[in-house]
């Protein structure tokens, strides 16, 4: 079956713009998570949504940054105001369950490029 | 807070070398320890996994072994393959339960094998 898509692969935008990151999570999924990937560093946790619980949002690093999910299906991930330290790939991924030990499978990411 | 520290790369081997990538953790309780492997230009995927201590994760000829004494959870196989050159990422995710499966991530090791 379809893995985690996400789009768009890359994107480059100028300071102080606005951007939307998609994900499609695998159908079924009921939880979702996004990471961010910086040059030379590990993965970040920045926000996690499970059914209709209140997201965990304890990794996103400023107000600039939000996400939003429908139900258990497309989850969006906006920055505003984009900083050149926002520069990074943005990795979701999804899970079958909310269980610490259940796989979280991850979709190719979004290389996002501020100039 | 949780932390995963892994050994710097890239790591050069020839094919059929031993590899051992190291990994140490810092974490409260008893979190489950992760190997992610990132093929190129593919997605993150699951290695293998060990949810307490003293396990034994096992995949495609790769080991490691949750030490809860030493806070380790080293990546081995005793002979590489070219198909292995990937960039290789410890991680774990909390002990607590009812909590997110968020992941904590190393800063990744990028394996060469060369013929």
């Amino acid at each position: 079956g379809a893995g985690v898509s996400q789009s768009p692969s890359n994107k480059v935008t100028e300071k102080g713009k606005d951007v939307e990151l998609r994900c499609d999570p695998i159908s079924g999924h009921t939880a979702l998570y996004w990471y961010r990937q910086r040059l030379g560093q590990g993965l970040e946790f920045l926000i996690y949504f499970q059914g209709n619980s209140a997201p965990d949002k304890s990794g996103l690093p400023s107000d600039r940054f939000s996400a939003e999910r429908t139900g258990e299906s497309v989850s969006t991930l906006t920055i505003q105001r984009t900083q050149q330290e926002d520069s990074a790939v943005y990795l979701c991924a999804s899970s079958l369950v909310w269980d610490r030990d259940h796989e979280q499978y991850f979709g190719p990411g979004t290389r996002l490029t501020v100039t | 807070g949780d932390s995963v520290t892994q050994m710097e790369g890239p790591v050069t081997l020839s094919e059929e070398a031993c590899l051992t990538i190291n990994c140490t953790y810092t974490a409260t309780g008893y979190p489950s320890l992760f190997w992610y492997v990132q093929y190129p230009g593919e997605g993150l995927q699951l290695l293998l996994k060990a949810t307490k201590a003293d396990d034994k994760g096992s995949n495609k000829g790769f080991e490691a072994t949750y030490r809860k004494e030493t806070t380790s959870f080293h990546l081995e196989k005793g002979s590489v393959q070219v198909s292995d050159s990937a960039v290789y990422f410890c991680a774990l995710s909390p002990a607590r339960s009812g909590t997110a499966s968020k992941l904590t991530f190393g800063t990744g090791t990028r394996l060469q094998v060369t013929l």
